[in-house]
């Protein structure tokens, strides 16, 4: 992704709370993203937060923005092991035409 | 109906082959794409079709060719290719100027020989 930047693994065990972290670095972004892609498939949007807002939550996933460091995260409670996937977040540019994606952060869940 | 279909799910060609991708979807999204996803990469946009018109073109080599018959429909046509094209092409649709969120189909993982 072009100046998206995420951290490549997370391993948590079942339970757990997880959080996946991003760094993006354009600052004009009007919305976030967070994208899930499970092996071999497609990418399901989890979640998105417009950038006028702190949090979001929605049910097991908290978003927080952090508009002055550019940082987002993504707080999964009670990760489960289906919740094992490639996390993307994503910023959309050029009126929602281009999405940029983060590089991806592989979490992995241990029983 | 929330879904982006696209064929076929697996293509093996030769680089002198001449090959399409389709995808359709009818959320009634004004706004298309194709993107191309390597392994352990994220996605990389190609092409931005917005109402049936070519609005993005993201530097691709000529021998990708996407072509918009209609609002539903989106398809890339493939001639010559490279081994290095071998990836994982996702369509996506969106509607023009919401959210922009976008819908993706399960992706065409392709291979060249």
């Amino acid at each position: 992704g072009e100046d998206v930047e995420q951290s490549l693994f997370l391993s948590v065990r079942e339970g757990d709370s997880s959080v996946i972290n991003c760094t993006y670095t354009d600052s004009s972004s009007t919305y976030l993203y967070w994208y899930k892609q499970e092996p071999g498939a497609g990418l399901q949007l989890l979640t998105y937060i417009f950038s006028n807002m702190d949090m979001k939550q929605d049910q097991r996933l908290t978003v927080l923005l952090n508009k002055k460091d550019k940082h987002l995260s993504l707080r999964i409670a009670d990760t489960q092991t289906g919740d094992s996937a490639i996390y993307f977040c994503a910023e959309a540019r050029d009126n929602f035409n281009k999405f940029y994606f983060g590089s991806g952060t592989k979490l992995n869940v241990k029983p | 109906d929330t879904e982006v279909t696209q064929t076929p799910k697996h293509l093996v060609m030769g680089m002198t082959n001449k090959k399409s991708l389709k995808c359709e979807q009818h959320m009634g999204h004004r706004a298309m794409y194709w993107y191309k996803q390597k392994a352990k990469k994220p996605p990389e946009l190609m092409f931005v079709y917005s109402y049936e018109k070519l609005s993005i073109n993201e530097s691709v080599p000529s021998r990708f060719s996407p072509e918009c018959p209609n609002s539903s429909l989106l398809n890339l046509h493939l001639h010559a290719l490279q081994p290095e094209d071998s990836a994982l092409y996702l369509c996506a649709s969106s509607q023009v100027a919401h959210t922009g969120e976008l819908f993706f189909g399960e992706g065409s993982r392709l291979t060249v020989l």
